[in-house]
C-alpha cells in the first residue's frame, strides 16, 4: 500500500508570516508529484506539477521543492495573506500504474 | 472557472438505489478522473477514462462503473447504493499526450454531493 502523508494536518498564521508544509510519499518508482489548493466551496486548484528531483517551482507567493530520493516536496507560502486560507493537496503518481494517491491534506487559515 | 461541470450538484437517495453522475471536461481534454471525498478524507481515485477506455480503477468495487462518450464526457453509475457511498464525487478533466496520462495538470469540477439515507 502507497501512502501519502501530510504534515501538519492544519496549521493557523498571522497576515504577513510566512509558512512551509511537507508531503511525503515513497521514494521507489516516482514519477510524478501534484499540489492542489482547494478553497472552501470552490473546486480544487492545480498549483504545481513536479517530476524531476530537485525541481524548484514559483506561482507568485508559493513556492514548492521536491527531493524523490528521500521522498518528500515542500510547498512555501511567503507572507501569506487571508487569501491564501485552503486546503492545500498533495498527490503523488507511482511509475507502476500512473494513478495518483492523495494525501490528506494541510488546511492553511490566515489571520488578517 | 475551470470548465468543468458536474452535475447534479446534490442529490439524496436511498440505500440500494442506483445513480448517475455527470460530467463535462473542459473543450480541448481527453482524459476525465473521479474522485470520491468522504467527510475528513482525502480524495479518492475511483477511475480514469481516456479517450474512451477505462484507463486505470482504484479499489472500489464493480457497482462503481463509468463511461467516457466520444466528446469526453463521462458518467459515473453507482448501483445498490450503500449509506458509506455518501460523499463528495469530483471529476477531474485533462490533456494527456500519452498512455497511460500521469502528469497533466487536472481541471476539477465543483463535485456533485451525494446522501444516502
Amino acid at each position: 500500500i502507497l501512502n501519502v502523508e501530510q504534515s501538519p494536518q492544519s496549521l493557523h498564521v498571522q497576515e504577513g508570516d510566512s509558512t512551509n508544509f511537507t508531503c511525503s510519499f515513497p521514494s521507489s518508482n516516482f514519477y510524478a508529484l501534484h499540489w492542489y489548493r482547494w478553497e472552501t466551496a470552490k473546486s480544487p486548484e492545480a498549483l504545481f506539477v513536479m517530476t524531476l528531483n530537485g525541481d524548484e517551482k514559483k506561482k507568485g507567493r508559493i513556492s514548492a521543492t521536491l527531493n524523490t530520493k528521500e521522498g518528500y516536496s515542500y510547498l512555501y507560502i511567503k507572507g501569506s495573506q487571508p487569501e491564501d486560507s485552503a486546503t492545500y493537496l498533495c498527490a503523488f503518481i507511482n511509475g507502476n500504474n500512473r494513478k495518483l494517491i492523495w494525501g490528506l491534506g494541510t488546511s492553511l487559515a490566515v489571520n488578517p | 472557472e475551470t470548465g468543468v461541470t458536474q452535475s447534479p450538484t446534490h442529490l439524496i437517495k436511498t440505500r440500494g438505489q442506483q445513480v448517475t453522475l455527470r460530467c463535462s471536461s473542459q473543450s480541448g481534454h481527453n482524459t476525465v478522473s473521479w474522485y470520491q471525498q468522504a467527510l475528513g478524507q482525502g480524495p479518492q481515485f475511483i477511475f480514469q477514462y481516456y479517450r474512451e477506455e477505462e484507463n486505470g480503477r482504484g479499489n472500489f468495487p464493480p457497482r462503481f462503473s463509468g463511461l467516457q462518450f466520444p466528446n469526453y464526457s463521462s458518467e459515473l453509475n453507482v448501483n445498490a447504493l450503500e449509506l458509506d457511498d455518501s460523499a463528495l464525487y469530483l471529476c477531474a478533466s485533462s490533456l494527456a499526450m500519452e498512455r497511460p496520462p500521469g502528469t497533466g495538470e487536472l481541471f476539477f469540477g465543483e463535485g456533485s454531493r451525494l446522501t444516502v439515507l
